[in-house]
C-alpha cells in the first residue's frame, strides 16, 4: 500500500519569497492535515481537511500561509511571503476519518518537506 | 483543553538497559494517548497506542507503556535498550472531537554502546 507522498523533500528560499508543498494522501482517506515541526519541538497542527472543506485552521498563520484541497484528494500549502522563522519540517497526514475505531481514525504521516529560510 | 508534557527533553542509557521515557498529560475526558517515534530524516511512526481498553499497552520493537489515571501518567518503558532504538520520541494526545493529535515536545533517546 502507498503511503502518504510529499514533494519536494527540502527546500532553500530566501525571506520573502513564496513556496509551496504538495501532499498526495493515501488512497480512500477523506481527512488530511498539515503539521509544522519546528526544529527541536513536537510537530503542530496547522489545518485539517474533511474532503475538500476545511475542520480547524485555528493555528494557521493566514496572513501568511493558505492551503487547499480542490479536489478533496491531494493538497498544496503555501507560504507567502516566507519568515525566517517558517523553518521547519512540514508534515502531511491523513487518515480514513475522525471517529469510530482507532483503525479509522489513525493519522499516517507523510515524510515532510524540510524548509530552510534564508 | 489538552496537552502532554514530556518530563525529559534527553535521556541517554547504555545497551541492554532499561528505558524510560516520561510523559504525563492533561485532560478534562478519559483521552486516546499515543507513542511515537521519528528516527533521523524519516516519518513519524506510532510505537503503540492507548485508547481506553487494556492500560498496560504493548507495542513495537519491545516498548510498553502504562496508562495511570490516578497520576495522569503514560511512560514509556523498554527493558532492554538496543541502539537502533535512538531516535526522538514524541507522546500525543488526540483531542475528545476532531481528530487532532496533540505531539508533546519530543524526548531524544540516546542509547551508548
Amino acid at each position: 500500500e502507498a503511503g502518504v507522498a510529499q514533494s519536494p523533500r527540502y527546500k532553500i528560499i530566501e525571506k520573502r519569497q513564496s513556496v509551496a508543498f504538495w501532499c498526495n494522501p493515501i488512497s480512500g482517506h477523506a481527512t488530511l492535515y498539515w503539521y509544522q515541526q519546528i526544529l527541536g519541538q513536537g510537530p503542530k497542527l496547522l489545518i485539517q481537511f474533511q474532503n475538500n472543506g476545511v475542520v480547524d485552521d485555528s493555528q494557521l498563520p493566514k496572513d501568511r500561509f493558505s492551503a487547499e484541497r480542490l479536489k478533496g484528494v491531494d493538497s498544496t500549502l503555501k507560504i507567502q511571503p516566507a519568515k525566517l522563522e517558517d523553518s521547519a519540517v512540514y508534515l502531511c497526514a491523513s487518515s480514513f476519518g475522525t471517529s469510530g475505531s482507532f483503525g479509522y481514525y489513525e493519522q499516517y504521516f507523510g515524510p515532510g518537506t524540510r524548509l530552510t529560510v534564508t | 483543553a489538552q496537552s502532554v508534557t514530556q518530563l525529559d527533553s534527553h535521556v541517554s542509557v547504555s545497551e541492554g538497559t532499561p528505558v524510560l521515557l516520561r510523559c504525563n498529560y492533561s485532560s478534562s475526558y478519559s483521552p486516546s494517548l499515543f507513542w511515537y517515534v521519528q528516527h533521523p530524516n524519516k516519518g513519524l511512526q506510532l510505537l503503540l497506542k492507548y485508547t481506553s481498553a487494556a492500560t498496560l499497552v504493548k507495542g513495537i520493537n519491545g516498548f510498553e507503556a502504562e496508562f495511570k489515571k490516578s497520576e495522569t501518567s503514560f511512560h514509556l518503558t523498554k527493558p532492554s535498550a538496543h541502539m537502533s532504538d535512538a531516535a526522538e520520541y514524541f507522546c500525543v494526545v488526540r483531542s475528545e472531537t476532531g481528530n487532532q493529535f496533540y505531539f508533546g515536545t519530543g524526548t531524544s533517546l540516546t542509547v551508548i554502546p
